[in-house]
């Protein structure tokens, strides 16, 4: 079956560090990839979209990354803020669906 | 981009009775699902909510417990049916447009069953 794994543990890191986020899935063949913050008692918002034919993305200090021969997306945070301190979703998504299957997030807390 | 609206945003219910969760999107779309978040844990979608036609259910989500309607492409109703505390959960309603865009999501609902 489809598995989608992140990181299960929290990520602690210094500010102004970079954060680093895994997101590996198995049994999927997904065209699209997408990143989501999600801060406590709210919805998910969307961050960044990787397609499958893209090695890199940008967007100010974020970056993610889609390799689909490890089947593995890193999403980077440079220069880490306090306010970054949230938990951080992958989902990748086949070309032919519409819906979104998350992971199981990662939490980031980025200490003063 | 669209504005999800849902009501209420949280309810303690006493088990047994049913709760419905309203999602009202400010512009028509194709594509409306409904997830469930379970404390500490990741968002799991329950169903896609089909206008004019029942929902498609994920797999562990049935009608009878999560019935939901769909009358038009702004609106979606999400029932939780014959409460037990282990349906105390955030509900959330999400949207999607054709395409490589991203997905919307309504404030959520949480829930506590007592």
């Amino acid at each position: 079956s489809q598995k989608i794994e992140q990181n299960s543990e929290a990520l602690n890191i210094q500010e102004g560090k970079t954060a680093t986020l895994t997101c590996n899935y198995t049994n999927y063949s997904p065209a699209y990839l997408q990143w989501y913050r999600q801060d406590p008692g709210r919805g998910p918002v969307f961050l960044l979209l990787i397609r499958e034919n893209e090695k890199e993305k940008r967007k100010e200090r974020l970056k993610v990354t889609f390799d689909t021969t490890l089947k593995q997306s890193l999403f980077h945070i440079t220069a880490s803020q306090p306010a970054d301190s949230a938990t951080y979703l992958c989902a990748p998504r086949a070309d032919s669906s519409y819906k979104l299957i998350f992971g199981s997030g990662t939490r980031l807390l980025v200490r003063p | 981009s669209a504005v999800i609206s849902q009501k209420p945003s949280r309810d303690i219910c006493q088990r047994g009775t049913s709760l419905t969760i309203q999602c009202q999107v400010d512009s028509q779309v194709t594509m409306m699902f409904w997830y469930r978040q379970q404390p500490g844990q990741s968002l799991t979608l329950i169903a896609t909510a089909n206008q004019g036609s029942e929902a498609t259910y994920e797999s562990g989500f049935v009608i009878d417990k999560f019935p939901i309607s769909r009358p038009n492409l702004t609106f979606s109703t999400l029932t939780v049916s014959n409460m037990s505390p282990e349906d105390s959960s955030i509900y959330l309603c999400s949207v999607a447009f054709p395409g490589d865009t991203e997905a919307f999501f309504g404030q959520g609902t949480r829930l506590t069953v007592v």
